[in-house]
């Protein structure tokens, strides 16, 4: 059974209008990350939340935003896309200082028209 | 921040070869993982290996944290085999598990 759930796996929005992807979690995991990975590139960080407090990254722009609602959503807003967002984003979800892993979900492809 | 840097970039395997992917990391850390990331992105955990070695099925890795590298061992490789294997690394001290990733092996197997 899926533990960290992406919706949806692909979207396509166009040049400068709103998008907003999704990320559920099973696991009551009190940390939950947003990462960008663009073609041939690593996983990068964009933000995190540790329970309701937000962690950005320096060099995250600021046209994205994240909302947490409660323990098991996690939302990525991007106000204003441009087609350099086009990319994979991947929500991954941690319980930090328990030794075990992080879990990742299997994506969201944005592509911008 | 720490680096992590993973070698070799590229491996072309025939089916049935058996590989071996290096990690290096330039500080100490509380946890290791390797993952594997298939043609639809996927990014699928293989080990969370933070030292010691663990074996599951054809994959096995060895982490030797006193000497900062990580070494995962594909034998009887697959074509199923084939796409990016990251490393990735927690800092130790970290309260809050951010991993920092290395750049990828890019793993192609022919049948």
């Amino acid at each position: 059974d899926a533990m960290v759930i992406q919706n949806p796996r692909y979207q396509v929005t166009q040049f400068g209008k709103p998008v907003t992807l999704s990320c559920s979690q099973t696991l009551n995991h009190n940390v939950m990350y947003w990462y960008q990975q663009k073609s041939s590139q690593a996983p990068k960080l964009l933000f995190h939340y540790y329970d309701k407090d937000f962690n950005n990254e320096a060099d995250t722009p600021d046209n994205f935003q994240s909302r947490r609602p409660n323990t098991s959503f996690c939302f990525l807003d991007i106000r204003s896309p441009g087609l350099g967002d086009a990319a994979m984003y991947l929500c991954a979800t941690s319980r930090v200082r328990t030794n075990q892993p992080q879990h990742f979900g299997d994506g969201t492809r944005l592509s911008i028209l | 921040g720490i680096q992590v840097e993973q070698s070799p970039p590229d491996l072309i395997l025939q089916e049935g070869a058996n590989s071996t992917l290096r990690c290096n990391f330039s500080d100490s850390v509380n946890n290791l993982q390797w993952f594997h990331q298939n043609p639809w992105g996927q990014l699928i955990n293989l080990f969370y290996i933070p030292s010691g070695t663990k074996q599951n099925g054809r994959l096995s890795a060895t982490t030797v944290a006193t000497e900062r590298y990580s070494l995962l061992y594909i034998s009887s490789s697959q074509t199923t085999d084939s796409g990016v294997y990251f490393c990735a690394v927690e800092l130790r001290g970290s309260t809050l598990g951010r991993l920092y990733f290395g750049r990828g092996t890019q793993l192609t197997v022919w049948p």
